[in-house]
Formats: C-alpha cells, sequence, structure tokens
C-alpha cells in the first residue's frame, strides 16, 4: 500500500516565524510531489510543486524533496495568520493516480 | 467564472435514497476526478476519467457510478445511500492523465446522510 504520511499537528507558530511542515512517502518510484493548502470548509488549491531533489522557492513558500529519504518538506517564511490552514502533501508515482496525506494542521498566532 | 463546479454545496438525504451529484470543469482539461474527504481528512481518490473513459476506479462499492456524458462533465451518483457515505465529495480536473500534473478542485459537495 502506497502511503503518504504527515503529522497531523496542530503546528503552531508565532506571526514572522518560520513553519516547517513534513511529508515521508513509501513508493520510492515516485516522481511528483505537491503541496495543497485546505482552508476550512474549502477545497484544496496548490501552492507548490516539485519533480527534482532540491529546494524550489516561490515567494514566502520554499518546498525541499531528497528523493533518497523520500521526504518532502515545506517552508513557510515570515507567516502570517491568514497561512492558517490543513497542508496536504500529494505524491505522484508516474501513473495516474495520486496520493495524499491526511493534512498537518497550521495555527498561526497574531 | 469558477473553473470546477460542482452541485449541490450541501446535501441531505436519509438513508437508502439514490442521489447524484454534479460537476462541470471550463478549464478544457482531458481528465476529472472524484474524490472523498471524511471525517479525518483523508482525500482519497475514488474514480478518474479521461476523455470520458474510465481510468482508475477504486475499491469503492458498486453503489456509486460515475458518469462522463463529455470531458468537460463528470457526474457522481449513489445508490442505496448509507450513513458511513457522509462526508465531503471533491470533484477535480487536471490538464493531463497522470499523477504528474496538478489539479484543480470543486468547492466540494457535503453530503450526509441520515
Amino acid at each position: 500500500q502506497k502511503e503518504v504520511e504527515q503529522n497531523s499537528g496542530p503546528l503552531s507558530v508565532p506571526e514572522g516565524a518560520i513553519a516547517s511542515l513534513n511529508c515521508t512517502y513509501s513508493d520510492r518510484g515516485s516522481q511528483s510531489f505537491f503541496w495543497y493548502r485546505q482552508y476550512s470548509g474549502k477545497s484544496p488549491e496548490l501552492i507548490m510543486s516539485i519533480y527534482s531533489n532540491g529546494d524550489k522557492e516561490d515567494g514566502r513558500f520554499t518546498a525541499q524533496l531528497n528523493k533518497a529519504s523520500q521526504y518532502v518538506s515545506l517552508l513557510i517564511r515570515d507567516s502570517q495568520p491568514s497561512d492558517s490552514a490543513t497542508y496536504l502533501c500529494a505524491v505522484g508515482g508516474g501513473g495516474f493516480k495520486t496520493i495524499f496525506g491526511a493534512g498537518t494542521r497550521l495555527f498561526v498566532k497574531a | 467564472d469558477t473553473a470546477v463546479s460542482q452541485t449541490p454545496k450541501y446535501l441531505v438525504t436519509q438513508m437508502g435514497n439514490d442521489k447524484s451529484i454534479k460537476c462541470e470543469q471550463n478549464l478544457g482539461h482531458d481528465t476529472m476526478y472524484w474524490y472523498k474527504q471524511d471525517s479525518k481528512k483523508f482525500l482519497k481518490i475514488m474514480f478518474s476519467y479521461n476523455n470520458k473513459e474510465l481510468i482508475i476506479n477504486e475499491t469503492v462499492p458498486n453503489r456509486f457510478s460515475p458518469k462522463s456524458p463529455d470531458k468537460a462533465h463528470l457526474n457522481l451518483h449513489i445508490n442505496s445511500l448509507e450513513l458511513g457515505d457522509s462526508a465531503v465529495y471533491f470533484c477535480a480536473s487536471s490538464q493531463e492523465a497522470g499523477s504528474n500534473t496538478e489539479a484543480f478542485f470543486g468547492q466540494g459537495t457535503r453530503l450526509t446522510v441520515v
């Protein structure tokens, strides 16, 4: 069974701090990795995608991928209360199916 | 314009009833999906269609039947609803049939079976 594991949280950080969200996956053949943000009662929306080892930065968000360790993370710099949401890690195995983690709840305190 | 729209947003119904959820996307995508998100927030794929053809059919009860009249629409029909079917159902679409592309989600349908 292919799995994507995330700490469910909640992860609580003060405003302006760096929030670090982690995800591990079991399928070594995975090729694509996504972070979705889901506000309460809303649908998931893509915030980052990463396909090769290393870091990818987009504004305050940085995705980090380490395929050898089967580990992907999302860093949010200068966290804002509006970043409070559930962050879903999603992993694609190159086939048709993307596997989602259960999500990590992030709470940014003003 | 809403990219992926699904109706209804809320659906409350009694056990044993049959209900449908409709989904339409105006993104020109070839692939559409149905996901189920339960109370623990796990988002699990149920079905995927590419150009009106079924390409993923996860282990869901055969009471659930997707129908794709064209590549812009993927509807979900559920027969003989059970309490355990209560969840939020998300429709989504992506440009290609594959797990290497991002999915765009509809606003979700909260189904409550009483």
